[in-house]
């Protein structure tokens, strides 16, 4: 069965440093991989994703992300965090043939030091 | 373009009661999931309907149920609610089944007591 797992729950950066959130994800055909944030009290919304094609994807907010194949890996980083980047983020897979649901990861909550 | 609406945003129920959630999707947006978010599970699929038919269905008991409308419009109904359904739940519409880009509504929070 398809898994996805974020081994931090919290990370905690100061403002202007880089970032980076690890995803690692199970699956034996090709994924479709997702990196979604949520604001406190708000719904989701997607940052970038991943189908096909070039494996470093560009998404808002300056946001980008590697898939990295030998690693099952989907790791979203950002070179400067600003403050209003304090969110959780969560990172989803869904099976690329397109018959089957998207699983989310546990998130990640990211915290900013002024 | 108007967002995915969620109606109502906050409920409050007593345990044994019955609930029925509403989401209204993207306009032209065929494709309603539903998820319940709990601090402790996370973010956890409950069905997906596409030109209402039930695509997929998590793994829920038969307490919770949902249907779409001609119209995309989708509603999840729990019946003899515990306390355990307190949680978070999200609508998300696309334009085409999942897995695609998911747009998602604010949620409704449900408080069972």
């Amino acid at each position: 069965a398809q898994s996805v797992t974020q081994p931090d729950i919290h990370i905690t950066v100061s403002e202007g440093a880089s970032l980076e959130l690890r995803c690692n994800y199970s699956y034996g055909a090709t994924p479709y991989l997702f990196w979604y944030v949520q604001s406190p009290g708000q719904g989701l919304q997607l940052l970038l994703k991943y189908f096909s094609g070039d494996t470093l994807v560009q998404g808002i907010k300056g946001f980008e992300a590697e898939f990295k194949r030998s690693q099952s890996s989907f790791n979203l980083r950002k070179p400067s965090v600003h403050w209003s980047d304090a969110a959780e983020y969560f990172c989803a897979v869904g099976a690329g043939n397109r018959d089957d649901k998207i699983i989310f990861g546990k998130g990640t909550r990211l915290h900013i030091l002024p | 373009k108007a967002g995915v609406t969620q109606t109502p945003r906050y409920l409050i129920k007593t345990r044994g009661q019955q609930v029925t959630l509403s989401c209204s999707p993207i306009s032209g947006h065929r494709s309603v999931s539903w998820y319940q978010q709990t601090p402790g599970q996370g973010l956890q699929f409950l069905f997906e309907y596409f030109s209402e038919t039930q695509r997929n269905k998590g793994n829920f008991p038969g307490r919770f149920s949902g249907r779409q409308f001609s119209n995309s419009r989708s509603e999840m109904n729990v019946s003899t609610l515990e306390l355990g359904d307190s949680a978070l739940y999200l609508c998300a519409s696309s334009l085409v089944p999942s897995p695609n880009e998911q747009f998602f509504g604010p949620g409704t929070r449900l408080t069972v007591l």
